[in-house]
């Protein structure tokens, strides 16, 4: 069965503190896909990021970068010089192949809570 | 583009009552999620569908929940009878099927229920 473990329940830092946040999942498929979302205080679920099980290339999107390693089955987020925009709840995760192949229902983490002082 | 639309967005009811929750998808999406959230066992799928016809309920709680897909542009969750402990964030998804499969999933603002 497929899980996702965000360990860190809630995690506050002061603004312009580098911090990273940990996913780790698991898996008995091969073909699979990481996600993260946003979940601000306003309560909508905003979309980061997407990788495959094929691509560990790391990837960074301005302060945001992301670091996927299939040896220790983790997909930890990095938030450079964090600001308090960035206070938000932030879920992995886990889709494993559908029916063709593809990415189909999501399995969530449970989230980290990052609060972001100024 | 108007994104995924719920309805309503807040829901105060009794127990025992009837509670009908509406999801508009993004127009094209040919996928569509239904989702639970709530603090102790946080967000939960309860069902998709695919083309209007439901793929996995595997997570729909117990035979109080039923959801339908009459058409591409509609979608309903109603539980019935409610209970205190349905009481959760509701939140509809869509996305629309690539060759590599759903890229991401497009979430609606979500439907907040309270069951006294």
């Amino acid at each position: 069965a497929q899980k996702v473990t965000q360990a860190q329940t809630e995690i506050s830092v002061v603004e312009k503190e580098d911090v990273t946040l940990d996913c780790v999942y698991e898996t008995r498929d091969t073909t699979y896909y990481l996600f993260w979302y946003k979940q601000p205080p306003s309560g909508e679920l905003v979309f980061l990021i997407r990788r495959n099980s094929f691509d560990e290339q790391n990837e960074i999107s301005g302060r945001y970068s992301w670091n996927f390693q299939k040896s220790t089955s983790s997909f930890n987020f990095t938030i450079t010089a964090s600001q308090v925009v960035d206070s938000a709840v932030y879920f992995c995760a886990l889709s494993e192949a559908g029916r063709w192949g593809g990415s189909e229902k999501l399995v969530f983490g449970k989230g980290t809570k990052l609060t972001v002082n100024p | 583009d108007a994104g995924v639309i719920q309805s309503p967005r807040h829901e105060v009811t009794e127990m025992g009552q009837e509670v009908t929750l509406r999801c508009k998808p993004i127009s094209g999406h040919d996928y569509l999620f239904w989702y639970r959230q709530t603090m102790m066992r946080g967000l939960e799928l309860l069902i998709y569908f695919n083309n209007n016809v439901p793929i996995d309920d595997s997570g729909m709680p117990e035979d109080r929940f039923s959801a339908k897909m009459p058409n591409a542009s509609f979608s309903t969750l109603k539980i019935q009878p409610s209970e205190p402990r349905d009481s959760a964030v509701y939140f509809c998804a869509s996305s629309l099927a690539t060759s590599g499969g759903l890229t991401r999933q497009y979430f609606g603002p979500g439907t907040r229920l309270t069951v006294l």
